[in-house]
């Protein structure tokens, strides 16, 4: 099957700083790919939907000035927190959609302190 | 508005059994897709099955099989001769179609465990 490749899998930051992640389709060209934010033992809540050259759809109540996405190729989408709290620490995941599929990262477990 | 209804917050089946997991979902769209992940706590989400809103069969896969009851809106995951290794956290999800086709919207999560 497809791969989908997110980095880093794990990252502990400070509060008030900002981290990057990145979503990479290995083996096929994604024009759209989504992010998810997952709290434990919680379901995937989608944040929004990248879509390469033009700008991302965000779900309601996701500010889109904390959480910057830009997916400036057919193979990456990067996701951007910014000035980072200790709320928003989660598991943050992605999709690539490769025609009807929906293909995931391994995942990002975020930890601010 | 599309939803998924998982009402089964944790299950439990012996080694070898089989365990059926559900999933009930609406939508308005005539054409949909309905998936099944497994979650281990590692969080990687692991493709299951896939099930078309027009297929005519259910969907199988190995020890994984989908009941799509349209008409009930269900589609509960039957998972045969159980493994230790099935324990996991197991989501049903829908695709939406339309210019959103892709988005996936997914249910709460059902927590399997596996007994020896």
């Amino acid at each position: 099957g497809a791969v989908v490749s997110q980095h880093p899998s794990r990252v502990i930051c400070k509060s008030g700083t900002s981290v990057k992640i990145e979503c990479r389709s290995l083996d096929f060209q994604a024009t759209t790919m989504f992010w998810y934010r997952q709290f434990p033992k919680q379901s995937l809540m989608l944040m929004a939907t990248s879509n390469e050259g033009s700008k991302a759809t965000y779900e309601q109540g996701v500010e889109k000035d904390k959480f910057l996405i830009n997916h400036a190729s057919l193979t990456l989408s990067t996701l951007t927190v910014t000035s980072a709290h200790p709320e928003d620490s989660s598991f943050y995941i992605c999709s690539a959609r490769r025609t009807s599929e929906a293909f995931f990262g391994q995942g990002t477990r975020l930890t601010v302190v | 508005a599309q939803k998924i209804t998982q009402t089964q917050p944790g299950m439990f089946v012996q080694e070898k059994e089989a365990v059926t997991l559900d999933c009930t979902y609406d939508t308005s769209d005539p054409s949909y897709g309905l998936f099944w992940y497994k979650q281990p706590s590692s969080g990687e989400m692991i493709f299951l099955i896939y099930q078309g809103s027009y297929d005519q069969q259910n969907a199988t896969e190995g020890r994984y099989s989908l009941n799509f009851q349209k008409a009930r809106k269900s589609a509960n995951l039957v998972i045969s001769a159980s493994q230790l290794g099935d324990s996991a956290m197991y989501f049903c999800a829908m695709r939406s179609g339309g210019t959103s086709y892709g988005k996936l919207t997914f249910g709460q999560g059902t927590i399997l465990t596996v007994h020896p």
